[in-house]
């Protein structure tokens, strides 16, 4: 099975900071990589697919990046409604698509 | 515009069964192959279980293997997972989830709001 490692687990950070999670992949897993966004109480939330794709409706402020193993997500002004947990997920597995452990993003 | 709804969720002792449903409205259900995930309290969150668009492949988990069933019926565009000898470790929230394969495109782009499955004695 491929094991998807997110970090970091936790992150604070302030309105309008830039703000980078990042998920690395057992194998490789070429620009399967899916970025999830979860507010508490909720069903998580599509916003970048295929690695880069921003999901329709889904803010410019997020970006996603990466191929082969590395991977990275980044909100570049965080805003109020931004604080929440994320999660990526690898999609190269047909269909066992694995999720990574989360990283909660919080308000200092 | 796409819904997924959940139900079936509750309370229920460990070595029973309970099943789940997830009703889908706004899109082609039969068009579509559907996910089961879950989500433990505090936890992340666990792949369950994929069933294709007409029931010709099916996969699971391996620590549902055996006694989850997933199945859908695409005459009332609703999908189910049948739990049998449920376990505390079975207890979560239970996502359906839409799958989208389109060429470079694979993803859950919709998901439903969840019910919650608690396994105790």
């Amino acid at each position: 099975d491929i094991q998807m490692t997110q970090s970091p687990s936790s992150l604070s950070a302030s309105v309008g900071d830039r703000v980078t999670i990042t998920c690395r992949a057992s194998q490789s897993i070429n620009i399967y990589l899916n970025w999830y966004q979860q507010k508490a109480g909720t069903a998580p939330k599509l916003l970048i697919y295929s690695a880069s794709s921003l999901e329709s409706g889904v803010p410019s402020r997020f970006r996603g990046s990466g191929s082969g193993t590395d991977f990275t997500l980044t909100i570049s002004s965080l805003q109020p409604e931004d604080f929440a947990t994320y999660f990526c997920q690898q999609s190269y597995s047909i269909p066992r698509y694995t999720f990574g452990q989360g990283t909660k993003l919080e308000i200092k | 515009q796409v819904q997924l709804v959940e139900s079936g969720g509750g309370v229920v002792q460990p070595g029973r069964s309970l099943r789940l449903s997830c009703a889908a409205s706004g899109f082609t259900f039969s068009s579509y192959g559907m996910h089961w995930v879950r989500q433990a309290p505090g936890k992340g969150l666990d792949w369950v279980a994929f069933i294709d668009y007409d029931e010709g492949k099916k996969y699971y988990v391996d620590s549902v293997k055996g006694r989850f069933i997933i199945y859908r019926d695409n005459s009332k565009n609703t999908l189910y997972l049948h739990m049998n000898s449920l376990r505390v470790e079975d207890t979560a929230v239970y996502y359906c989830a839409r799958d989208q394969y389109y060429y470079d495109r694979r993803d859950f782009d919709y998901w439903g709001l969840g019910t919650l499955v608690t396994v105790s004695s």
